[in-house]
């Protein structure tokens, strides 16, 4: 079953727009909420993660906005541009000794010069 | 990155073939992943290994097994290939106990069962 559901599947903007990507996840057990950049060609890198003690982070342009209650996160990059297009996988994990994530379906962005 | 490397990265067999894809690590960590990666999917992952000794099966393993012959070094087997095996395979790496720890991802192997 997907505990981690990701929308959109792909996703278009122009340069300079704001790019939002959604995740709902379903167990309340998990705690740590990264969210992964893959370019074609290479394997996914960690772009940004949160816990659930706080509302939101930002790094850059990158935030990520969490809200525990209806058990949602999302992705916003600000001023988005051309090399932003890739593609984007939240994911969830639980605490402990465990290391395993939970992946999205994962969001195709292409951001239009 | 080189970090974490995969062998071969690319591979076209015929359904009922045995092949192994290979990774490698060069960051030291205990830790190893195996995810098969489909469209509209995401990330799967098929096995993971904690220590030499600690191997476990993921979400999805049937059709799978795997190897770890040291901290460096973790194989995924198909023992008789079939069509619907073919995917984009990564490895991955992290350390630390927290489960909250950062992984190191390979460059993948497309994989193609004809």
């Amino acid at each position: 079953q997907q505990q981690v559901k990701q929308s959109p599947q792909s996703l278009i903007v122009q340069k300079g727009g704001i790019s939002i990507i959604n995740c709902a996840y379903e167990n309340t057990a998990f705690d740590y909420f990264p969210w992964y950049q893959q370019f074609p060609g290479k394997g996914p890198a960690l772009l940004i993660a949160i816990r659930p003690d706080v509302s939101e982070k930002k790094e850059g342009r990158f935030t990520i906005s969490f809200n525990k209650s209806a058990k949602q996160f999302s992705l916003h990059i600000m001023d988005s541009q051309p090399g932003d297009s890739a593609t984007y996988f939240c994911a969830a994990s639980f605490s402990g000794n465990t290391g395993k994530l939970i992946f999205g379906q994962g969001t195709t962005l292409q951001v239009k010069p | 990155d080189a970090d974490v490397t995969q062998t071969p990265r690319n591979r076209i067999t015929k359904t009922g073939k045995r092949i192994m894809l290979e990774c490698s690590q060069t960051k030291g960590h205990d830790r190893m992943y195996w995810y098969r990666q489909d469209p509209g999917l995401g990330l799967r992952l098929i096995y993971y290994s904690f220590d030499v000794k600690d191997i476990n099966k993921g979400e999805i393993s049937d059709g799978y097994s795997v190897s770890r012959q040291a901290q460096a070094k973790f194989s995924l087997s198909l023992e008789s290939a079939i069509p619907n095996q073919t995917a984009l395979y990564f490895c991955a790496t992290s350390d630390g106990t927290s489960g909250q720890e950062t992984q190191y991802f390979g460059p993948g192997t497309r994989l193609l069962v004809l």
